[in-house]
């Protein structure tokens, strides 16, 4: 079946630091792929999305394309900030009706 | 921006009671869910909900478990006889028609003790 997997966390990172979070996924044809972030004590947040193979999707200078060839969604930002401190979180809808499942979370920690 | 609404923030019960969350979705928006995260676990879909029934439903989603949608705004989710292991952050979200994006909401955290 359909299913998300992100490299495991926490990731500790210095201010300015390059990011990278790991997600590859199995599903049956090309569904759209997104990142959502959660803040400390806060709700699930979309933070950027790629409806089909090889768009790129950006927000708030994080950036991932959407891999057919290597079914990957791998997140990145250049240079991380403290506020960037969360749990992202890689996921994809299994059916028309927007059912998502989601990986497992990575946290993310970016120290001053 | 529009955006899913979620009451209460947080929510202290006692085993055995009933609790009600409640949502309010994206106004124009048609696909309705609810969404559960036990703390330091995975998101795990609970419910769907289009054109005023369940379309699907995980097993999670017991005979304890309900929802309804009362009036043209509300997504209400009832949990009739709460465990210990209902303890959770419940997140409502919704769909517009084009399926392009699910929006959450800040989410209720339940405590059953």
């Amino acid at each position: 079946g359909d299913s998300v997997t992100q490299m495991e966390g926490p990731v500790t990172l210095s201010e300015e630091a390059f990011l990278t979070i790991n997600c590859t996924y199995t599903a049956t044809g090309y569904p759209s792929l997104f990142w959502y972030v959660q803040y400390p004590g806060e709700g699930l947040q979309l933070l950027l999305k790629a409806t089909k193979a090889d768009d790129k999707g950006s927000n708030k200078g994080f950036e991932a394309t959407y891999r057919k060839e290597t079914t990957s969604f791998h997140l990145e930002k250049g240079s991380v900030q403290v506020s960037d401190s969360a749990v992202y979180f890689c996921a994809l809808p299994v059916n028309q009706g927007g059912k998502l499942i989601f990986g497992q979370g990575t946290e993310l920690s970016v120290k001053p | 921006e529009p955006e899913v609404t979620q009451t209460p923030s947080h929510q202290v019960t006692q085993m055995g009671q009933e609790v009600i969350l409640r949502c309010v979705p994206i106004s124009n928006h048609l696909y309705f869910y609810w969404y559960r995260q036990i703390l330091g676990q995975k998101v795990e879909f609970l419910v769907s909900f289009y054109n005023n029934e369940i379309s699907e439903k995980s097993e999670i989603f017991d005979d304890q478990f309900s929802v309804e949608r009362p009036d043209g705004s509300n997504f209400t989710l009832k949990i009739r006889s709460t465990k210990l292991e209902d303890s959770a952050m419940y997140f409502c979200a919704s769909m517009d028609i084009s399926g392009n994006t699910i929006y959450f909401g800040e989410g209720s955290w339940l405590t059953v003790v």
